[in-house]
């Protein structure tokens, strides 16, 4: 299983709501990956999760929160956003600290109204 | 810091014919990994081929192939073959040691049937 999941696959929200975004992977990896991608760019990225603790936050604003429950799960909280937060989020695994690739999700098109 | 350069924003090729598309990078380490992502419309990030910097040998993965040029910081993609499949974002990716994985600017690649 090569697979990361992620749902919703669509996600409309207001600015006063919240919402979270989640993704699982099976494949045993202990690094996992929130990216933002806006269209025609390249993902950037957000926050980096290793064995479970926040290793990697790419001074990303407080109203992201990303969560890291167990190792297969990885959420992020989304409260008070803005519009120019509506974007692709995609997340990621990979093997920790090994010069491998990464596995990505199909993303959350999220839009903020 | 490590960079990665994708200087061609698009490219175009008839198809059943070859196209290199290029990836320059700067780093100080010596052992990394390079990789091609290929993102279609559908969004999800696909892995093409990767290369070990150790390596010398240039990857292959059937009609995908490297050209590695470690001393010049090189990285170029050639596909061969093209096919109508083959349209989509292409980035050029860095990973060493630690988890952060570097992404280039992307080539959308057009395939003129």
């Amino acid at each position: 299983d090569t697979e990361v999941t992620q749902t919703p696959k669509h996600l409309v929200m207001g600015m006063t709501n919240k919402k979270s975004l989640k993704c699982e992977q099976h494949m045993g990896h202990r690094a996992m990956y929130w990216y933002k991608q806006k269209a025609k760019k390249p993902p950037e990225l957000m926050f980096v999760y290793s064995y479970e603790k926040l290793s990697i936050n790419e001074s990303v604003p407080s109203r992201f929160s990303p969560e890291c429950p167990n190792s297969s799960l990885l959420n992020l909280h989304l409260h008070a956003l803005q519009p120019e937060d509506s974007a692709l989020y995609l997340c990621a695994s990979s093997q920790v600290d090994a010069n491998t690739e990464a596995f990505f999700g199909q993303g959350t098109r999220l839009t903020v109204v | 810091a490590q960079t990665v350069t994708q200087s061609q924003p698009e490219m175009s090729v008839q198809e059943a014919e070859t196209v290199t598309l290029s990836c320059t990078y700067d780093t100080s380490e010596s052992d990394y990994y390079l990789f091609w992502y290929k993102q279609p419309p559908s969004r999800q990030m696909i892995l093409v081929i990767r290369q070990e910097a150790y390596k010398q040998q240039n990857a292959t993965e059937n009609r995908f192939s490297v050209n590695f040029q470690k001393a010049a910081k090189s990285f170029s993609l050639k596909i061969s073959d093209s096919q109508l499949g083959d349209a989509a974002m292409y980035f050029c990716a860095y990973r060493s040691r630690g988890d952060k994985i570097i992404f280039g600017k992307g080539t959308r690649l057009h395939i003129l049937p």
